[in-house]
């Protein structure tokens, strides 16, 4: 089993749909959380950054951490053509090791 | 504004060649990360450099060297390549520590025949 599953999609949507990502974890160690979005043909960029559980919005992203569950949500609101793109889940621990574990990514097209 | 630059950005080998991917950062970030990126496994780690002198290995080390020439770069090297080792590999650096977040160079694209 990954310490980090991700449905690999791909998720198609129409423009201004509401969308979902998900990632599910094995290791309650891990305390930081992460959205990374990669275009293709480029390398990631950070979209949304965690610490622990709870929620986190900017503009139209939501960041959702439920440790109980070992289960972490990405939405997106009012999606648009140019949010089509791989989204990439990745989790820390502090326990040293320098440990960043990333899903395989879900890859998102939005339809004009 | 160039952040993190990787060298070549494409390039095709045969078994057993060596070459060198390079990658430099100019962000003064203290760390300084490998990985490859393969369809349905998501980046894995290969080595990373916690600072400036040291290195250490990831998570799929073997078939891998790595030199951190100085604070910026960090080179990744294959000594003898396998068709295993077709992947995309990015650079990537960090202030410091395991967290925080990581900047990406666009990737390098390597295929072995």
């Amino acid at each position: 089993q990954k310490e980090v599953e991700q449905d690999p999609g791909p998720l198609s949507v129409p423009e201004g749909a509401i969308v979902s990502l998900n990632c599910t974890y094995s290791n309650s160690a891990f305390q930081y959380f992460m959205w990374y979005r990669q275009y293709s043909r480029k390398g990631p960029e950070l979209l949304m950054y965690t610490y622990s559980s709870g929620n986190k919005e900017d503009g139209r992203f939501t960041a959702q951490v439920d440790k109980s569950s070992k289960y972490i949500s990405l939405f997106i609101r009012d999606s648009q053509p140019s949010d089509s793109a791989t989204y990439l889940c990745a989790m820390s621990d502090y326990t040293g090791g320098f440990k960043t574990i990333f899903g395989a990514g879900t890859r998102l097209f939005v339809k004009a | 504004n160039a952040g993190v630059t990787q060298t070549p950005k494409f390039q095709v080998l045969k078994t057993g060649q060596s070459m060198t991917l390079q990658c430099a950062q100019d962000m003064n970030h203290n760390s300084m990360y490998w990985y490859r990126q393969d369809p349905g496994m998501g980046l894995r780690l290969i080595y990373y450099s916690a600072s400036e002198g040291t290195t250490d290995k990831g998570e799929v080390p073997n078939g891998y060297n790595v030199s951190r020439l100085n604070k910026r770069e960090f080179s990744l090297r294959l000594e003898s390549a396998a068709p295993s080792q077709t992947s995309v590999y990015f650079c990537a650096s960090r202030v410091q520590g395991d967290t925080g977040e990581l900047f990406f160079g666009e990737g390098s694209r390597l295929t072995v025949l």
